[in-house]
């Protein structure tokens, strides 16, 4: 059956440091992967989106990697800041239902000054 | 201002009663979904429409319905049928552009059941 798999329910880390988040899949094949930012009782906001044939892609302090072989997704915070406490998703669109997007449980991230 | 609009913001309904969720964009989106979310769990899909008058089911649909009788709203019903109703409630729009879509999402209603 299909999964996506967060590990770490929860990160906590100091502030200052970097953040690093997985997505791990199985029985997909996503042609892109996404990232997401939750706030509590917010909807999502995008981040940053991969595409198959990349393997990196970076934003401000934002980097995300992606490995198809492993099928895996990274995605790193630098210099983290308590403004970047928050829960994060990843989501990915199967080729075979491009649109419909799954979402992972995500991962809570607590940054501490 | 563009975006995706969701009311209400709370929403209490007694046992046995259907309740109807609204959600419009003026993003020009023609993809619309809705999502129930549990605390501390992910996104699950209930309904998603991808052109007007067309939806699909989607992981978790039972007690639920939706119309897309215009682009612009994708109201939610919950019915009597659905179990356990209480949840927080999220509405999404997206486009094709690049081979991809982006999900925007509006603000969410918190259901509880009484």
């Amino acid at each position: 059956s299909q999964k996506i798999e967060q590990n770490s329910e929860a990160l906590n880390i100091q502030e200052g440091k970097t953040a690093t988040l997985t997505c791990n899949y199985t029985n997909y094949s996503p042609a892109y992967l996404q990232w997401y930012r939750q706030d509590p009782g917010r909807g999502p906001v995008f981040l940053l989106l991969i595409r198959e044939n990349e393997k990196e892609k970076r934003k401000e302090r934002l980097k995300v990697t992606f490995d198809t072989t492993l099928k895996q997704s990274l995605f790193h915070i630098t210099a983290s800041q308590p403004a970047d406490s928050a829960t994060y998703l990843c989501a990915l669109d199967d080729r075979s239902n491009a649109g419909k997007s799954t979402f992972g449980d995500g991962t809570t991230l607590t940054v501490k000054p | 201002d563009g975006g995706i609009t969701q009311s209400p913001k709370y929403l209490f309904r007694k046992e046995g009663q259907n309740v109807t969720l609204s959600c419009e964009q003026n993003l020009n989106h023609d993809a619309m979904y809705w999502y129930r979310q549990d605390p501390g769990q992910g996104l699950r899909l209930i309904y998603y429409s991808q052109i007007v008058n067309d939806f699909q089911k989607g992981d978790i649909a039972e007690g639920y319905s939706v119309s897309r009788e215009k682009k612009e709203s994708f109201p939610l019903t919950v019915t009597s049928a659905q179990k356990n109703p209480t949840a927080f409630y999220l509405c999404a729009s997206s486009i094709e552009a690049g081979g991809h879509y982006t999900q925007y999402f509006g603000p969410g209603t918190r259901l509880t059941v009484l």
